[in-house]
């Protein structure tokens, strides 16, 4: 069945770029466009954008644009999120997730990243 | 963007209860509109599509209804198995947006 695997988590000071990945499995990679969603501690859920592994077409909450680049490698079915300049407050823990029977349903999730950015 | 109102923020009900969570969206999103149930540590998972339809699998104590700007999530009858936090989500309009959460305690 389909499953997404994410990347461990990650320490990274202020200002520096994070890279997290999602590699996907059980089903074909460009039939479902995957989104990212971001959790800060004790906080609710954030959409951060999705891109789709068919074309490479993507789509930022304006919030991250310029700060947030989403690739697909279509070699190891996998999608990347890079973050750049950091701050603490993105501190979160980071989800790769697909819909893949209801439109922008979520009903796949990756188990989460958690990305902590301190001094 | 379109923005959704939950609430209440958090709730505290006992086993057998009968639960209900609104959430109420800044412009008619029809039935544009997922809930989610977190559990602590884990990644949501998804309980009711297009506003009103179950999940496979979820039982059956779960319920959802509501269109245009109004939605709401029931627990029929609270099981202690379903302390978690809840979100709504809209995807009528891009960026999705969820609701703020509403945390599930048993009294």
């Amino acid at each position: 069945q389909a499953q997404l695997v994410q990347s461990g988590g990650e320490l990274k000071k202020p200002g520096a770029s994070v890279k997290v990945s999602c590699k996907a499995s059980g089903y074909t990679f460009t039939d479902y466009g995957i989104s990212w969603v971001r959790q800060a501690p004790g906080q609710g859920l954030e959409w951060m954008g999705w891109i789709s592994p068919y074309n490479g077409d993507t789509d930022y909450v304006q919030k991250f644009q310029g700060r947030v680049t989403m690739t697909t490698d279509s070699s190891t079915n996998t999608v990347n999120m890079e973050l750049r300049t950091l701050k603490s407050d993105d501190t979160a823990v980071y989800y790769c997730a697909i819909p893949s029977r209801r439109h922008w349903a979520f009903d796949i999730w990756g188990q989460g990243t958690m990305v902590t950015v301190s001094s | 963007d379109i923005q959704m109102i939950q609430s209440p923020s958090s709730l505290s009900a006992s086993v057998g209860d009968r639960v209900t969570i609104t959430c109420q969206a800044s412009q008619d999103i029809s039935d544009s509109l997922h809930w989610y149930q977190q559990k602590p540590g884990k990644a949501p998972k998804l309980l009711i599509h297009d506003a009103s339809n179950l999940e496979t699998g979820v039982p059956s104590r779960f319920s959802g209804s509501g269109s245009g700007t109004d939605f709401s999530f029931t627990i029929s009858s609270l099981q202690a198995e379903d302390i978690a936090t809840y979100y709504c989500q809209q995807y009528d309009n891009l960026p999705i947006t969820f609701g703020q959460g509403t945390r599930l305690e048993i009294k």
